[in-house]
């Protein structure tokens, strides 16, 4: 069956450093990989999108990764703030089951300063 | 503002009783999609609509409807909502035809509670 996994244990991590989060997917051939930030009672908020053919896209301080051969995505935050504190998902788009994205459960990234 | 406004944001109700949640978005993408979170099982779509009049079934559509009239609007129904439709309901828009090249806008969710 098709699985999105993302580590479900939080991420606790001291202010400067960078934290690093993984999304593996088994049975997908996704040509699009997205990245969200979830703060606790509100929507997910759109941060990355990285196509199949990219090896890496960066904005500001975030940078994530694509490897269709390992089927995985790395999401980096550097220099890490408290600010960074929140839930972060990968989502999939999924073609052959219809026009939608498909989401890991989140990883959970605590920023202590 | 560019948004995507649920209402309500708290909404609680008792088995059986039909009820709507409404989703509106000003601007003006053609995808509109809904979700449920619940702990443990992440994001999941109930359903989803390419356009006016197109609506299709997610992965958790039973004991709902949608329906898209206009293009901003896009209401969930729960004709006869049970406990186990309790959940955190989440619209979400996107502009062009589908999610592949384009980021989903969320709303802040409705949490919904069914007694």
């Amino acid at each position: 069956s098709q699985k999105i996994e993302q580590n479900s244990e939080a991420l606790n991590i001291q202010e400067g450093k960078t934290a690093t989060l993984t999304c593996n997917y088994t049975n997908y051939s996704p040509a699009y990989l997205q990245w969200y930030r979830q703060d606790p009672g509100r929507g997910p908020v759109f941060l990355l999108l990285i196509r199949e053919n990219e090896k890496e896209k960066r904005k500001e301080r975030l940078k994530v990764t694509f490897d269709t051969t390992l089927k995985q995505s790395l999401f980096h935050i550097t220099a890490s703030q408290p600010a960074d504190s929140a839930t972060y998902l990968c989502a999939l788009d999924v073609k052959a089951a219809g026009n939608k994205l498909t989401f890991g459960g989140g990883t959970r990234v605590l920023v202590k300063p | 503002e560019a948004q995507v406004t649920q209402n309500p944001r708290y909404l609680i109700t008792v088995t059986g009783k039909k009820l709507t949640v409404t989703c509106s978005q000003n601007m003006n993408h053609e995808y509109m999609s809904w979700y449920r979170q619940d702990p443990g099982l992440g994001l999941r779509q109930i359903y989803y609509s390419m356009n006016v009049e197109v609506t299709d079934k997610g992965d958790v559509p039973e004991g709902y409807k949608v329906s898209r009239k206009e293009k901003r609007n896009f209401p969930l129904i729960l004709e006869s909502p049970s406990p186990n439709q309790t959940s955190l309901y989440f619209c979400a828009s996107s502009p062009g035809q589908g999610v592949y090249n384009s980021p989903l806008h969320f709303g802040n969710g409705t949490r919904l509670t069914v007694t």
